[in-house]
């Protein structure tokens, strides 16, 4: 089955300054790599998403790449600010079955 | 606009002790989940429902049992609690079709003493 791997499992950047956050997975028929982000005492919320016809997307400061021949997708947060802070989980799909990668907690330091 | 809600937020159970955990959506979604979240563990499936009257088993489901009997909601039901079961519950649900955008409740979070 699908198996997702998420790195780093903790990043800490200074304000204004980029982060990036990597995933693997497992299944080369998975076609769907939605990013969310969970804020503390709440579920998880779609921020970007991106299908396997495509390898970029990109909404104000956050983009996503994919690349299916290495297997690899990552989300890029650029001039990062203070409610960037949260963990953000990363996950893959074929069908309306999502495996999730294990979260990386961001934080944003002042 | 509600959403997605969860009842109840947090609970705590005694060993053996059963309780059902209740989601309700307001979107008229027709995909319906249960997933729990442990440290470092990301969030893994229960159980899922793709339509009003059916369930299916997701990755870790000894132990649960669902039921979907309205299309607005979905119960997750725990007969006999046991320590494992420790963990913050989340229901969602998302649109007709595959990959689309899962919408999450709050969570609740279960203790099993």
């Amino acid at each position: 089955g699908e198996n997702v791997e998420q790195h780093p499992s903790t990043l800490s950047v200074q304000e204004g300054d980029s982060a990036v956050i990597k995933c693997t997975y497992s299944d080369s028929a998975s076609n769907y790599f939605p990013w969310y982000k969970q804020e503390l005492g709440k579920g998880p919320q779609l921020i970007i998403d991106i299908r396997s016809n495509v390898g970029e997307k990109k909404d104000q400061r956050i983009a996503v790449t994919l690349n299916k021949t290495a297997k690899h997708f990552s989300l890029h947060i650029t001039e990062t600010q203070p409610e960037d802070s949260a963990v953000y989980f990363c996950a893959a799909s074929r069908d309306y079955q999502l495996i999730w990668g294990a979260g990386t907690k961001l934080i944003i330091k002042p | 606009n509600a959403g997605v809600t969860q009842t109840p937020k947090f609970r705590v159970l005694k060993t053996g002790q059963s309780m059902t955990l209740l989601c309700a959506q307001d979107m008229n979604h027709e995909y319906m989940y249960w997933y729990r979240q442990d440290p470092g563990m990301g969030l893994r499936l229960i159980h899922y429902s793709v339509g009003e009257g059916t369930t299916a088993k997701g990755e870790v489901p000894d132990g649960y049992n669902v039921s979907r009997l309205k299309k607005q909601n979905f119960l997750l039901g725990l007969e006999s609690a046991a320590p494992s079961q420790t963990s913050v519950y989340f229901c969602a649900s998302s649109g007709t079709g595959a990959n689309t955008e899962a919408f999450f409740g709050q969570g609740t979070r279960l203790t099993v003493v």
